[in-house]
């Protein structure tokens, strides 16, 4: 059973545009949601995370927001650049070992 | 700056053959993680660690096994490597407890089992 979720494989954006990348997930009792870019070839880094007590989090261009009562996270970036495209993770955590990744979502953006 | 090395970045290995995949990290941390990452499938979590000589199995333990003797270092060990273990594996490092419930990886093992 998937516990999150990541239902678009893949997103092309404009340059400039916004990207909306959007993860859902089923269980309740995450502490943390966290989101990563993975380049070919690399691990994945650390983009931003949000606790579960929060709506919403921000670092520059990325923001994430999250909607515990439809059990869903988004990962915004405003303005998209072509360096952001990568294959983007979501992630959610229980406790300090526990980690569910969801499948990638590969964002691509046009110059 | 955090940093975890991985022993290869690629790496081919014959069915049955026994194969060791190295990880260390630079920044003292406490728990160390082997995943796997395999397209349509994300990351999952192979084994953990969250002290020397201390493991625990994650979500698709089977087929590997883990070392911990020193904490800077864990590896990963395929007893009998097998074609379904081709795969990309990522070593992960974090503290006990983090603000941001953040992980670092290494760069990735692209291992091919022939």
């Amino acid at each position: 059973d998937q516990q999150v979720k990541q239902n678009s494989p893949s997103l092309s954006v404009q340059e400039g545009r916004i990207s909306i990348l959007n993860c859902d997930y089923t269980n309740s009792m995450f502490d943390y949601f966290l989101w990563y870019k993975k380049y070919p070839a690399e691990g994945p880094t650390f983009l931003i995370s949000i606790s579960s007590i929060k709506d919403k989090n921000e670092d520059g261009r990325f923001t994430v927001f999250l909607n515990k009562s439809a059990k869903h996270l988004s990962l915004h970036i405003v303005p998209s650049q072509p360096g952001d495209s990568a294959v983007y993770f979501c992630a959610a955590s229980v406790g300090t070992y526990k980690y569910i990744f969801g499948t990638g979502t590969r964002l691509k953006v046009l110059a | 700056d955090v940093k975890v090395t991985q022993s290869s970045r690629y790496l081919v290995k014959r069915t049955g053959e026994k194969v060791f995949l190295e990880c260390v990290q630079d920044m003292d941390h406490e728990n160390m993680f082997w995943y796997r990452q395999d397209p349509g499938l994300g990351l999952r979590l192979i084994y953990f660690s969250y002290d020397v000589k201390m493991k625990e199995k994650g979500d698709i333990p089977e087929g590997y096994s883990v070392s911990r003797e020193k904490k800077e270092r864990f590896s990963l060990i395929l007893e009998s490597a097998s074609t379904n273990q081709t795969s990309m594996y990522l070593c992960a490092s974090s503290p006990p407890t983090s603000g941001t419930g953040e992980q670092y990886f290494g760069p990735g093992t692209r291992l091919t089992v022939t």
